[in-house]
């Protein structure tokens, strides 16, 4: 069964901190691993998206890596800011075998405190 | 460009009621998936509508059901609810039918509460 388990559930960081999440999956055959950024009752926004044969990807102040050998992923957010409180959602896709369907994580509700 | 937008912004159902949550995608997409999000979860799959037709199908009972307009706009209808249908109804749109490779754009999301 495909899945995506990401840890840890919650955590909370003071601002201008860095922190790590971590997302692992069991998707065969894997297509792509994208992060989200979804704020409290709002749709989720894309930070990031790769496929095979990329091993980390930027969108500012986050960083994403990918190992694809031990289906793992981290978002990694540098220099903390209030805004970055959020839910991070890594989602999966499959390639046609899979039924192209995306698998979503759980999400890590991040909260940065002052 | 407009992006994803949905309507509308939140709906209060009783049980048994039935609804009709609208999308429309962003311009240039031809594709639209519809998720349900309960609190504190990450969005569930419910089916993807491509050319018209439902292309592909989460997990979710017959009481689920969609259309797909010739302008690419969607509609999912929840019929019987249910106090468990409760949850943020996200539409995401994309281009081309193979929703795996191509990025997905959400909307804002539709809340709905069941009493």
């Amino acid at each position: 069964k495909n899945q995506v388990e990401q840890s840890p559930q919650s955590l909370i960081i003071l601002e201008g901190k860095n922190c790590t999440l971590q997302c692992n999956y069991t998707v065969s055959p894997f297509s792509n691993l994208r992060w989200y950024k979804q704020d409290t009752g709002r749709g989720p926004v894309s930070l990031t998206i790769m496929t095979f044969s990329e091993n980390t990807k930027s969108n500012g102040r986050y960083t994403a890596t990918l190992d694809a050998d031990t289906k793992q992923s981290s978002l990694h957010i540098t220099a903390s800011q209030l805004s970055d409180s959020a839910s991070y959602i890594c989602v999966v896709s499959g390639r046609k075998a899979a039924g192209n369907k995306l698998t979503f994580g759980g999400g890590t509700r991040v909260l940065v405190k002052p | 460009d407009a992006g994803v937008t949905q309507s509308p912004t939140h709906l209060i159902k009783t049980r048994g009621q039935q609804v009709t949550l609208r999308c429309s995608p962003k311009s240039g997409h031809d594709t639209v998936s519809w998720y349900q999000q309960a609190l504190g979860q990450g969005p569930q799959f419910i089916f993807q509508y491509y050319e018209e037709e439902e292309r592909q199908r989460g997990n979710f009972p017959d009481r689920f059901s969609g259309h797909q307009f010739p302008n690419y706009s969607s509609e999912l209808n929840v019929n019987a609810l249910l106090l468990g249908d409760s949850a943020l109804y996200l539409c995401a749109s994309s281009l081309g039918a193979d929703g795996g490779s191509y990025e997905q754009y959400f909307g804002p999301g539709t809340r709905l509460t069941v009493t």
